[in-house]
């Protein structure tokens, strides 16, 4: 995903918060999505956010999206061993072809 | 259970040799793709279906083939694999509706390694 950037890795202690980065390119963007991969699993959505909003929260999840920066950022509360895996950024703008642009992914490491 | 399998999950093959990855969701989705995960790359969009009879091309097609006879079922068909096809290979489907809340069902992933 040359259009859609993240950091690669971040460890964090268990109970911290967790602050995953990402950065992308086209601001016709209509929708942007976090996804999580476990090891041996596909993907799972997590949340997304839609490109005229700013902030979405579900439970310990918080999506901040800065449209003028083209930054979107993913906040985990309390982290949690389980929340251990690559989470992926995505853009989908909204097109007939419905495809998803990936970013590289951000390995999340959770040290108890 | 609602859910997207892929076939077969792992495969070693050889230059030249035809290979099919099948992949079939229970979902009665009408809209089905196929990416594949490369380090450092993220997911690219191989080829998409909209609807039975009806595909097309996503990011990467060169050296692809697919095919959406029935709803279920949309096969990944490597006519002649080359080692730069060695990838992690996913299968999703949606619903088609084009809703925001709409979300891809991805598949377990097949890993694929051509000597």
């Amino acid at each position: 995903g040359e259009d859609v950037e993240q950091s690669l890795f971040l460890s964090v202690r268990e109970g911290d918060s967790s602050v995953i980065n990402c950065t992308y390119t086209d601001s016709s963007s209509t929708y942007l999505y976090w996804y999580k991969q476990e090891p041996g699993a596909g993907l799972q959505l997590l949340t997304y956010i839609f490109s005229n909003m700013d902030m979405k929260q579900d439970q310990r999840l918080t999506v901040l999206l800065n449209k003028k920066d083209k930054h979107l950022s993913l906040r985990i509360a309390d982290t949690q061993t389980g929340d251990s895996a690559i989470y992926f950024c995505a853009e989908s703008r909204g097109t007939g072809r419905r495809a998803l642009t990936f970013g590289s992914g951000t390995r999340l490491q959770v040290q108890p | 259970e609602a859910q997207v399998t892929q076939n077969p999950r792992y495969l070693i093959t050889v230059t030249g040799k035809k290979l099919t990855v099948t992949c079939s969701q229970n979902m009665n989705h009408e809209y089905m793709s196929w990416y594949r995960q490369d380090p450092g790359l993220g997911l690219r969009q191989i080829y998409y279906s909209m609807n039975v009879e009806v595909t097309d091309k996503g990011d990467v097609p060169e050296g692809y083939k697919v095919s959406r006879k029935e709803k279920r079922n949309f096969p990944l068909i490597l006519e002649s694999p080359s080692p730069n096809q060695t990838s992690l290979y996913f299968c999703a489907s949606s619903s088609g509706q084009g809703r925001v809340e709409e979300t891809q069902y991805f598949g377990p992933g097949t890993r694929l390694l051509v000597l």
